[in-house]
């Protein structure tokens, strides 16, 4: 089975620009979540998508959003770029296994933003 | 709310010495814990998993962990570590169905000397 996939790997923007990031999950997998990632925070969790709904998000701004399709894929979008959003963002697919309360997440490559 | 405390962020082991990064969890319930380590460059691979019953779990790359309750830890152990295990090991909480994401430590960072 193929792995989690982002696209793209690396990106530039300039402050105050908008960025949509893109994940495709495991075949088969129907729960995505994305990750942030810095030197100083660490690895926070954003939002989770399940069957194109978000059941959870967060605490980050209202500039981070995100969307699930049909085919699970997910894109996630941050609008009016900021110096701090600078990171690596991951995205984690995970099955969804009747009768298991946490599943395992696995985990794509990320994508570096870089914001100058 | 839960949260995990990596208390080593640096740790520096001889190839072919004995490993154990420490983890520690608060969390007032049955927690799901996990590690995972990171390359330069990667993304998080899964080394192993806690949810339930034996609390000495087997992972991947001859890693494992010990899930103690009364200490509230999760700690990984490698009985002879190599070069290739340098990286990024993360220790993560995961809570309630799994659409809460994960919570995870600040990492310990592996060097490995020759």
């Amino acid at each position: 089975k193929a792995g989690v996939t982002q696209t793209p790997r690396y990106l530039i923007k300039t402050r105050g620009q908008q960025v949509t990031l893109s994940c495709s999950p495991i075949s088969g997998h129907r729960s995505v979540s994305w990750y942030q990632q810095t030197p100083g925070q660490g690895l926070q969790f954003l939002f989770e998508y399940f069957s194109e709904t978000q059941r959870n998000k967060g605490n980050f701004p209202g500039r981070f959003s995100g969307r699930q399709f049909s085919n699970s894929r997910s894109e996630m979008n941050v609008s009016t770029l900021e110096l701090g959003d600078s990171a690596l963002y991951l995205c984690a697919s995970s099955s969804t296994v009747v009768g298991s309360v946490v599943n395992e997440q696995y985990f794509g490559p990320g994508t570096r933003l870089t914001v100058t | 709310a839960q949260s995990v405390t990596q208390p080593d962020i640096h740790i520096t082991v001889s190839e072919g010495a004995s490993l154990e990064l420490r983890c520690n969890y608060s969390y007032g319930a049955t927690p799901y814990l996990f590690w995972y380590v990171q390359s330069p460059g990667q993304g998080l691979q899964l080394l192993l998993k806690y949810f339930s019953g034996d609390t000495l779990v087997q992972g991947i790359k001859g890693f494992e962990a010990e899930f103690k309750r009364s200490q509230s830890s999760f700690n990984l152990r490698k009985p002879s570590v190599h070069w290739s295990d340098a990286a990024e090991y993360f220790c993560a909480v995961g809570v309630g169905g799994g659409a809460d994401g994960l919570t995870f430590g600040k990492g310990t960072h592996l060097i490995i000397q020759p």
